[in-house]
């Protein structure tokens, strides 16, 4: 059964810093997503990673994807506050289903 | 392109009542999957249909069910509620089984047991 781990669970930066969320799983996965979800809110698709080395960047989010260590990251360059928000990962190994980390809680503090 | 719509968004609910919650998919896409969310428990799969069928199954209670109609619209029922069942329900819709194109999701529906 896949296993998908996230690393830290909660983060808590100032802005202007950098810094990266780890998401590593167990089984080989055809592909990666990232999700944002605000405080109550529902979930927002970030990024699909599709391909070993992929990596795609929106504003100060880049997240990429490394098939050969399963493992998957999510950097954050200078930080804002807007930023706050839980990150998820979720990895889709073939013939089953997508599945979630735990989330990521970010903080960042002006 | 509409998104995935959930009805009712909030719901308060008393022990033993049963509830209904409602989910329609983006228009095309069948598949329609159900989580749980908690604070400190995560998204917790409940279970997916895909035209009609149940797909796949998490581990709940068999209070917990769902149905999903010829139009892919899906609705899951809480029966005996418990106040542990106190949580944000999401729907994730998917072109295909399993999320394999990725899920687009509902804004949710926040039941509260008194």
């Amino acid at each position: 059964e896949l296993k998908v781990e996230q690393n830290p669970l909660f983060l808590s930066m100032q802005e202007g810093k950098n810094y990266t969320i780890y998401c590593n799983y167990s089984t080989t996965s055809d592909r990666l997503y990232w999700y944002r979800q605000d405080p109550g809110k529902s979930l927002e698709s970030l990024f699909v990673l599709l391909s070993n080395g992929a990596v795609k960047q929106e504003g100060r989010l880049m997240a990429s994807l490394d098939t050969k260590a399963r493992l998957s990251t999510l950097h954050i360059t200078a930080a804002v506050h807007d930023l706050s928000a839980t990150y998820f990962c979720a990895a889709f190994p073939a013939g089953s289903r997508l599945t979630f980390g735990e989330g990521t809680q970010l903080t960042v503090n002006p | 392109k509409a998104g995935v719509t959930q009805t009712p968004r909030y719901l308060i609910k008393t022990r033993g009542q049963q509830v209904t919650l409602s989910c329609s998919p983006i228009s095309g896409h069948r598949s329609v999957s159900w989580y749980q969310q908690t604070p400190g428990q995560g998204l917790q799969f409940l279970f997916e249909y895909f035209s009609e069928t149940q797909r796949n199954k998490g581990n709940f209670p068999g209070r917990f069910s769902g149905r999903q109609f010829s139009n892919s619209r899906s609705e899951m029922n809480v029966s005996t509620l418990e106040l542990g069942d106190s949580a944000l329900y999401l729907c994730a819709s998917s072109l295909a089984t399993g999320g394999s194109y990725g899920y687009t999701f509902g804004s949710g529906t926040r039941l509260t047991v008194v």
